[in-house]
């Protein structure tokens, strides 16, 4: 299957700087990556869909000025947290998709990210 | 509006029994339908996928789902479980051609030798 490449795999920051997530389609042009959050023990959250060369779509609740996705290229996105806190500490995966007829979505490995 | 009901956080199964996790969804259309396993800090990966045909559906490691249009259900099963199998396990669905993956909320799955 595609293959989705997502670094690093876990990072710790002080509260306050910045952290950049990337997310690579290997082997596929993806049209359309997905940005998801992972409490412990919970389900993916959707947080954003970003279309190359376009703004991302976020969803409701989630802050577009402290999670930053640039989609600048069909196999790469990233994902920014600003000024990072604590409580932003999560698992964050991304996701590809070829298409959105009838393709499943290809994940990434996911990044533990850990703000001190 | 879609929803994934995954009714079971936890099944405990004996190695070498049957399993089933189960699955019911609601979209306004017809329904694509995934399945996904994921392990410990790792992202998702793709077990198999309903998108027309045969309502019994294989996939990787052994797993297969059958849809069930009038129950709108969509299980995941195995004859034989192996302690490798204990995972997280997520049921998706996408009203057909459009909107994004729908997530349930993941059942856990426990093997014992």
């Amino acid at each position: 299957g595609a293959v989705v490449s997502q670094h690093p795999s876990w990072v710790i920051c002080k509260s306050g700087t910045s952290v950049k997530i990337e997310c690579r389609s290997l082997d596929f042009q993806a049209t359309t990556m997905f940005w998801y959050r992972q409490f412990p023990k919970q389900s993916l959250m959707l947080m954003a869909t970003s279309n190359e060369g376009s703004k991302a779509t976020y969803e409701q609740g989630v802050e577009k000025d402290k999670f930053l996705i640039n989609h600048a290229s069909l196999t790469l996105s990233t994902l920014t947290v600003t000024s990072a806190h604590p409580e932003d500490s999560s698992f964050y995966i991304c996701s590809a998709e070829m298409d959105r007829l009838n393709t499943e979505a290809f994940f990434g490995q996911g990044t533990r990210l850990t703000v001190v | 509006a879609q929803s994934v009901a995954q009714p079971e956080d936890q099944v405990n199964v004996a190695e070498g029994n049957p399993l089933t996790v189960k699955c019911t969804y609601s979209v306004s259309g017809n329904p694509y339908l995934f399945w996904y396993v994921q392990y410990p800090n790792r992202g998702l990966q793709f077990l198999l996928k309903y998108i027309t045909g045969d309502n019994l559906v294989k996939g990787s490691y052994g797993f297969e789902a059958e849809f069930n249009k009038s129950q709108t259900s969509f299980h995941l099963k195995k004859p034989s479980a192996l302690v490798s199998d204990s995972a997280l396990y997520f049921c998706a669905v996408r009203d057909r051609g459009q909107g994004n993956l729908i997530f349930g909320k993941g059942t856990k799955l426990s093997v014992k030798p």
